[in-house]
Order: C-alpha cells, then structure tokens, then sequence
C-alpha cells in the first residue's frame, strides 16, 4: 500500500511569490489534513477536508492561503502571496475514518522556505 | 481546549538503556492520546495509542507508553534503546469529550542514542 506523500519536498521562494503544495493521500482515504510545523513549535491544525468538502477550515492561518480537494482525491494547498512567516513544514495526513481514536498516516512534509 | 507539553527539547541516551520521553496533557474531559515518531526526512508514523482500559499501552518497535491520569502523562519508554530510536518523537491529545476531534500536537522531543 502506497503511503502518503508530498510534492514538492523542498521549496524556496520570495516574499510575495506564490507557492503551491501538493498531496496525494492514501487510496481510499476520504479524511485529508494539511498540518505545519514552524521551527522547534507544534504540528499545527490546518484544515480537514472529508472528500472534497472541507469539514474544518479553523487552523487556516488567512486568506492568502487556500486548500482545494477537487474530486476528493489529491489536494493541493496554495500560499499567495507568501510571507517570511509562512516558512515552516506543511504534513499532509489522511485516514479512512474520521473518529477522535483514529491515528492518521503522515506524508513526509513540504519544507517551505520564504526569503 | 486541549494542550499537549513535551517539556525536553532533546533526551541523549547510552545504546542499551532504557529511555523514556515525557508528554504531559490537559483536557477537560478524558483523553485519546498518541506518540508518533518521526524520522530523517520521512513523514510522522504512528507508534501507539490510548484509548481506554489498561493504562499500560505497547506499541511499534518495542515502544511502551503508561497512561497515568492523576499525572495526567502519557510517557514514552522503552527498556533497551537502539541507535536506530533516534528520531523525533510527537506526543498528541485529543479529548474524548467532544470539542475538536483534531488531534492537538506537542512541539516534538529529539531522542538521540549513543553507540
């Protein structure tokens, strides 16, 4: 069974350029989150897409981010314009329940860097 | 709302010891919690979970966590510690009571084992 995983693994850019994220969950998988980690602080809630409808969207940090899930398969995570803040790892997670005692299987992450 | 602390940055152990990396939580009702580790350049994989009856859970690897609800931790250990145990690992919360069912994440604790 493939994992989940992430494109691109790395990614510099300007302050003010756009950014995008991708992830492919794992087949079968209807529950898809997008997580961050800023340096040495919390993995961090994005948001939770349950297909192609996103169930929760309260992590997302501001308007210049914006995560799609068309078809409920991949899902891509936009950042523009970004900012040196926005620096940090984005993890994709999904499972195949949304229940509270369900763990989540982890991409390997987008590190982003913003100059 | 709920919060996890993993209040060592960094834990250095002799190969062969035993470990044990701390995470401590707070929730207003009863919690599931989570370890998952994290290696170099891989994405977070989950390691073992409470959810309910004995407090002692036995996970991947050889991985052992005690749920201590008076305490209100949830330790990682294990009895003889690998080289190969260096890794980041991730405590994570979330309360069985209802409000989010998003898992709510510590800042991450470095275990390096020394040959």
């Amino acid at each position: 069974e493939a994992g989940v995983t992430q494109f691109p693994s790395h990614s510099v850019i300007e302050k003010g350029q756009t950014v995008t994220l991708r992830c492919d969950p794992i087949s079968g998988h209807d529950n898809l989150y997008w997580y961050r980690r800023v340096m040495g602080k919390e993995i961090k809630f994005l948001l939770h897409f349950v297909k192609e409808s996103k169930q929760d969207e309260s992590g997302m940090p501001n308007n210049r981010f914006l995560a799609e899930r068309t078809g409920g398969t991949y899902s891509t995570l936009k950042v523009q314009p970004a900012e040196l803040e926005d620096s940090g790892v984005y993890f994709c997670a999904s499972s195949q329940e949304w229940a509270a005692y369900n763990e989540q299987f982890f991409g390997p992450g987008t590190r982003l860097t913003v100059l | 709302a709920q919060s996890v602390a993993q209040p060592e940055d960094q834990v250095n152990v002799a190969e062969g010891n035993p470990l044990t990396v701390k995470c401590t939580y707070s929730v207003s009702g009863n919690p599931y919690l989570f370890w998952y580790v994290q290696y170099p350049n891989r994405g977070l994989q989950f390691l073992l979970k409470y959810i309910t009856g004995d407090n002692l859970v036995k996970g991947s690897y050889g991985f052992e966590a005690e749920f201590n609800k008076s305490q209100t931790s949830f330790h990682l250990k294990k009895p003889s510690a690998l080289v190969s145990d260096s890794a980041l690992y991730f405590c994570a919360v979330r309360d069985k009571s209802g409000g989010s069912y998003i898992p709510t994440f510590g800042r991450g604790t470095s275990l390096i084992v020394h040959p």
